[in-house]
């Protein structure tokens, strides 16, 4: 049971460039996310997904597209890379929609330099 | 704005130690409260949480206090180990449904054998 997987793990990119960032969930989630982490401060939320079919934004959208392939897969876009996107970016899944319950499974972080 | 933050960003204490880390939110309407453990190199993992109309909770080695009245929220840890050593952080889910959580900025905790 691997519970969430993202990959890439790390990536370094140049300004202007594009890149996905996979992830995937093994546990039958309704619900997954994604957040980035920056030095020093705690996890802010980019886009997550409710349920299949839905996407919706969260604290920090702008410079990201989600896709939610299917219940399993919740993808990352960043269509033309910044300096300020360099982060290390977690992907989450959670089991109950419509059940209030914070506990988020993480994967293990995407780390992204952009150059 | 609202915001979770933490009190002190680093804590040091010795093996055996009980350790306490503090959170303080400003969001009145926040119903649930979340702490997570962050290991180097490791995405966050759920340690305990609590419900707004609660002001403790237990679990192993760890208890959860919520004080309303001042808008604070602290981890105690139990007979602090080497392992315990990590990054950990509060959060509150502001919304009923689903887990869109905000995440205070973290405090870490530095277990010395």
């Amino acid at each position: 049971n691997a519970g969430v997987t993202q990959t890439p793990k790390f990536q370094v990119l140049k300004t202007g460039q594009s890149m996905t960032l996979q992830c995937a969930q093994d546990m039958n989630h309704n619900s997954m996310y994604w957040y980035r982490q920056d030095p020093g401060m705690g996890l802010r939320l980019i886009y997550y997904s409710a349920s299949e079919g839905t996407t919706d934004k969260g604290e920090v959208p702008n410079g990201y597209n989600v896709s939610r392939l299917n219940k399993r897969e919740f993808s990352l876009r960043l269509e033309s890379a910044a300096p300020s996107q360099t982060s290390v970016y977690f992907c989450a899944s959670s089991g109950l929609a419509g059940a209030n319950t914070g506990e988020l499974f993480f994967g293990e972080g995407s780390r992204l330099t952009v150059l | 704005g609202e915001s979770v933050g933490l009190h002190l960003p680093t804590l040091s204490v010795q093996e055996g130690d009980n350790s306490i880390i503090n959170c303080a939110y400003s969001n009145s309407a926040s119903d649930y409260f979340i702490w997570y453990k962050q290991e180097s190199g490791k995405g966050p993992q759920f340690i305990i949480d609590i419900r707004s109309n609660m002001d403790k909770r237990q679990g192993q080695r760890v208890t959860v206090l919520l004080n309303k009245t001042v808008k604070h929220l602290s981890l105690q840890i139990a007979a602090t180990q080497p392992g315990d050593s990590a990054v950990y952080f509060c959060a509150e889910n502001r919304h009923s449904g689903y887990s869109t959580l905000t995440f205070g900025k973290g405090t870490m905790l530095l277990v010395s054998p």
